[in-house]
């Protein structure tokens, strides 16, 4: 079975500082693993994904994150963060069974704050 | 927009009640996916359908039913409600059952209110 646990269930931080939103994982099988975004009163918007290959992944609006698998982390980075990145950000795995089901971590709220 | 539509996008009902909650996938997208997502659980999977037939399933109770139709759209039905079951109801699609490079796409959510 797979978990995802997100180390912060709130981060605060100033427009235009970096920020890190931390996810580790758990799971006995080859996963893969990805990032959605939850804006106030929307659906869920895919930021970007590992599949395979290069650790470090770039995704949309100027994401990236890094694959490690020692550490079984997937931890979320941005170098300079906006008003408009104030969301619920989720981290979520699936196994390499031939199952789309995503499990999810619990969500962390960045609130940038100008 | 990610092109999957949920209808409606409100709902408020009564204790004891039965409700339907639609889906139509994003065009040429052949797997539908269920998420509840309340304060107290989080984001939990529900039940996949691939092509009409049920592919996987998360922890559905078994008041809930889904099924998916030959044009691909989905229903989620929802019975015996309880005030616990107010929560954001997802729908995702993607276009096989779970390949590696899959990509899950989620509709706006489907809010409930059980009163």
């Amino acid at each position: 079975a797979q978990s995802v646990t997100q180390l912060d269930s709130q981060v605060p931080v100033f427009e235009e500082a970096p920020v890190e939103l931390r996810c580790n994982y758990s799971s006995s099988v080859s996963v893969y693993l990805f990032w959605y975004v939850q804006y106030p009163n929307q659906g869920l918007q895919l930021l970007l994904k590992y599949l395979s290959g290069s650790t470090l992944v770039k995704g949309i609006n100027g994401f990236e994150a890094e694959f490690n698998k020692s550490q079984t982390s997937f931890h979320l980075r941005k170098p300079s963060v906006h008003i408009s990145d104030t969301a619920e950000y989720f981290c979520a795995v699936r196994g390499s069974s031939n199952t789309g089901k995503l499990i999810f971590g619990q969500g962390t709220t960045l609130q940038v704050k100008p | 927009d990610s092109g999957v539509t949920q209808t409606p996008k409100h709902l408020i009902t009564a204790t004891g009640q039965r409700v339907t909650l639609r889906c139509s996938p994003r065009s040429g997208d052949l797997s539908v996916y269920w998420y509840q997502q309340s304060l107290d659980q989080g984001l939990q999977f529900l039940i996949q359908y691939y092509n009409g037939e049920e592919r996987a399933k998360g922890n559905i109770l078994e008041r809930f039913s889904a099924q998916q139709f030959p044009d691909l759209h989905s229903e989620l039905n929802l019975s015996s409600l309880e005030l616990g079951d107010s929560a954001l109801y997802f729908c995702a699609s993607s276009v096989t059952s779970g390949t590696s490079t899959d990509t899950q796409y989620f509709g706006p959510g489907t809010r409930l209110t059980v009163l």
